[in-house]
């Protein structure tokens, strides 16, 4: 069965960079897209963007000049890099994936929450 | 990008009752739709994909139909553990979108 796990600190200050990884058991990251979204607390989710595992992205253009997203094949994982951040980054991060680009998200992390605070 | 929006935002329900959850998109996205279930704490669950094409081990009790620009997902009869957050999610255009939810709750 595949398993996604997003780890990463939980509190970042201000203006510094927001970096999370995901990593996948139970399958390979290979041959597959490995995306990143955001939910802030009570709200809606957010489409950061997506990875696929020979490198190619495609960010959502609301946050494309602040996020880099990487994959680590030989580690079976991927990356998140959310750069200048403020309270508004304040939300549970997922990691998902899909299988081709028509394709739903099929499989997520549990989430883990990233507070900007000073 | 594609706006989607979903009636109603709250919806009060009892255990037995259908259920009707609808999500209208700003352009048409063909059946590029996704339904998710989302319980508190919990990441999205996916339980429809391709508007209409039910994922593998979700209860046949879920139901989804539309094209184009309006999609609706379907409870025949509501359980316990169905009372959640429902989200509709489009993957016809980057970036992709999601709906802003509908709770159904006691």
């Amino acid at each position: 069965q595949l398993q996604l796990q997003e780890s990463g600190p939980g509190l970042v200050k201000p203006s510094e960079t927001l970096s999370l990884t995901c990593t996948v058991s139970g399958g390979s990251i290979n041959n597959f897209y490995w995306n990143w979204i955001r939910q802030p607390p009570g709200k809606g989710l957010e489409w950061i963007g997506y990875i696929f595992y020979s490198g190619s992205t495609n960010y959502n253009p609301s946050l494309k000049s602040r996020v880099a997203i990487s994959v680590d094949r030989s580690k079976n994982q991927f990356s998140l890099k959310l750069t200048s951040v403020t309270a508004a980054d304040t939300a549970v991060y997922y990691c998902a994936r899909h299988i081709t680009v028509t394709d739903p998200l099929d499989y997520w992390g549990q989430g883990t929450l990233v507070t900007v605070s000073s | 990008a594609v706006q989607l929006t979903q009636s109603p935002s709250s919806l009060p329900a009892s255990v037995g009752d259908r259920v009707t959850i609808t999500c209208r998109a700003s352009q048409g996205i063909s059946t590029a739709l996704a339904w998710f279930q989302q319980i508190p704490g919990k990441p999205p669950k996916l339980l429809i994909f391709d508007a209409s094409t039910l994922e593998s081990g979700v209860p046949s009790r879920f139901s989804g139909s539309g094209s184009g620009t309006d999609f609706t997902l379907t409870i025949s009869s509501l359980q316990p553990e169905d009372f959640a957050t429902y989200f509709c999610q489009q993957f016809n255009n980057y970036p992709y979108t999601f709906g802003p939810g509908t709770k159904v709750d006691i």
